[in-house]
């Protein structure tokens, strides 16, 4: 199994709070990944990193941010948590190999209940 | 964006039949993973796929690269209690490599 730990695996949080999810690495893979997955939806991109400070967006980024000041660790943040943003959430990672797609490897994931 | 099709979205099957499912899209794709996920877990890579007409096995289970470009296949072989999950197909969906696509699954169910 890849060496990827999420935390908490399960969070019940208020509309408005702001909330902070981690995933850890220990197998030095440069990209990192946020997914969310929804009944109906798959799982969908949120943010991803391609290095320490090197973020950018996916398709649902909207009320999330993210920060990555070390290789291993990667945080996902909801400044003000939505109903709407009730979800599993999935960390992934993966190494660039040339000339091939970025296979990714996920973690167990974090259920987020904002009642 | 681009979209990924699975087929069929759920199946309820006996142990010991064989599965086939399918995965497609509106525009070509140049690679195709197959993930299974079991039931509160993340994504488990099976199989990866790089070439048009590839078809390669991971044990009991085989996927294929459609020639089209537009299509990959997973088959299982003799279906066990195990196999029960989430099958899920992705690609990249442009051709940078770095994200990935994916399709919203193949729920499969094994009837005692």
């Amino acid at each position: 199994d890849a060496g990827i730990t999420q935390s908490p695996r399960h969070k019940v949080t208020e509309t408005g709070t702001p909330v902070t999810l981690r995933c850890h690495q220990t197998e030095n893979h440069r990209y990192m990944y946020w997914y969310r997955q929804d009944p109906g939806h798959g799982l969908r991109l949120i943010h991803y990193s391609y290095g320490v400070k090197d973020t950018d967006k996916g398709e649902v980024s909207d009320g999330y941010s993210v920060s990555r000041s070390k290789t291993e660790d990667f945080l996902l943040t909801l400044e003000s948590a939505t109903s709407s943003q009730t979800s599993v959430y999935f960390c992934a990672i993966s190494e660039p190999v040339p000339g091939l797609v970025y296979e990714q490897y996920f973690g167990p994931g974090t259920r987020l209940t904002v009642t | 964006g681009q979209q990924l099709n699975q087929s069929p979205q759920s199946m309820f099957i006996q142990e010991g039949e064989d599965v086939s499912m399918n995965c497609t899209s509106s525009s070509i794709f140049n690679t195709w993973l197959w993930y299974k996920q079991d039931p509160g877990e993340g994504p488990v890579l099976l199989i990866a796929l790089y070439k048009a007409g590839e078809l390669t096995s991971n044990g009991r289970l085989t996927a294929q690269f459609g020639i089209t470009r537009k299509d990959s296949f997973l088959n299982i072989s003799a279906s066990i209690p195990s196999d029960v999950g989430i099958y899920f197909c992705a690609g990249p969906p442009n051709f940078g490599n770095e994200k990935l696509t994916f399709g919203t699954g193949t729920r499969l169910t094994i009837i005692p």
